[in-house]
């Protein structure tokens, strides 16, 4: 069974400062992944999403997110943290052949210092 | 454009109760997904209805069901509510051959 891994459950960053979300997929096949960002008991919005092509993709609000197939991971990052950005930040596997379920990470919750 | 709305925003129930949860969603879609979201966790997937028909299902039990009409809203029915099931339940939309889903706001149940 495919699983999205994210490794930090708790981030701390000061404004201004760069950040780096980790995400780590275990589905074989070629994956397609997305970043989600949920605000409190709010939903989730799409940042960025990958299915084929450069590695590199860009996002929403700044975000960026480079697929590594070497190393399964799907890191997302951001040059300068804004404030706003605090939030919990969910990374997902689509299992296009199992359904067209997302399967989610358990999250990482961002919090952003003055 | 509405998105994808979500009926009611919170609720409460007790125990042994039924709940109906309901979504409509964004306009021109015709897949509804539904996610359990517990506290401090991510959503995990409920089942997916197209075509008015249940299209695939996750690792939920029998009390979970579900309905979805002409129109393309869904309903998602709980029965013998139990402590575990209080959550924030989120219903995406899509279209059937697409791979990026739209959230609603959620709903919050509290079961007491």
């Amino acid at each position: 069974a495919q699983s999205v891994t994210q490794p930090d459950i708790h981030i701390t960053v000061s404004e201004g400062a760069s950040l780096e979300l980790r995400c780590n997929y275990s589905y074989g096949a070629t994956p397609y992944l997305f970043w989600y960002v949920q605000s409190p008991g709010q939903g989730l919005q799409l940042l960025l999403k990958y299915f084929s092509g450069d590695t590199l993709v860009q996002g929403i609000k700044g975000f960026e997110a480079e697929f590594k197939r070497s190393q399964s991971s799907f890191n997302l990052r951001k040059p300068s943290v804004h404030w706003s950005d605090a939030a919990e930040y969910f990374c997902a596997d689509f299992a296009g052949n199992a359904g067209n379920m997302l399967t989610f990470g358990g999250g990482t919750r961002l919090m952003v210092k003055p | 454009d509405a998105g994808v709305t979500q009926s009611p925003t919170h609720l409460i129930k007790t125990r042994g109760q039924q709940v109906t949860l309901r979504c409509s969603p964004k306009s021109g879609h015709d897949t509804v997904s539904w996610y359990q979201q517990a506290l401090g966790q991510g959503p995990q997937f409920i089942f997916q209805y197209y075509e008015e028909e249940e299209r695939q299902r996750g690792n939920f039990p029998d009390r979970f069901s579900g309905h979805q009409f002409p129109n393309y809203s869904s309903e998602l029915n709980v029965n013998a509510l139990l402590l575990g099931d209080s959550a924030l339940y989120l219903c995406a939309s899509s279209l059937v051959a697409a791979t990026e889903a739209f959230f609603g706001q959620g709903t919050r149940l509290t079961v007491v």
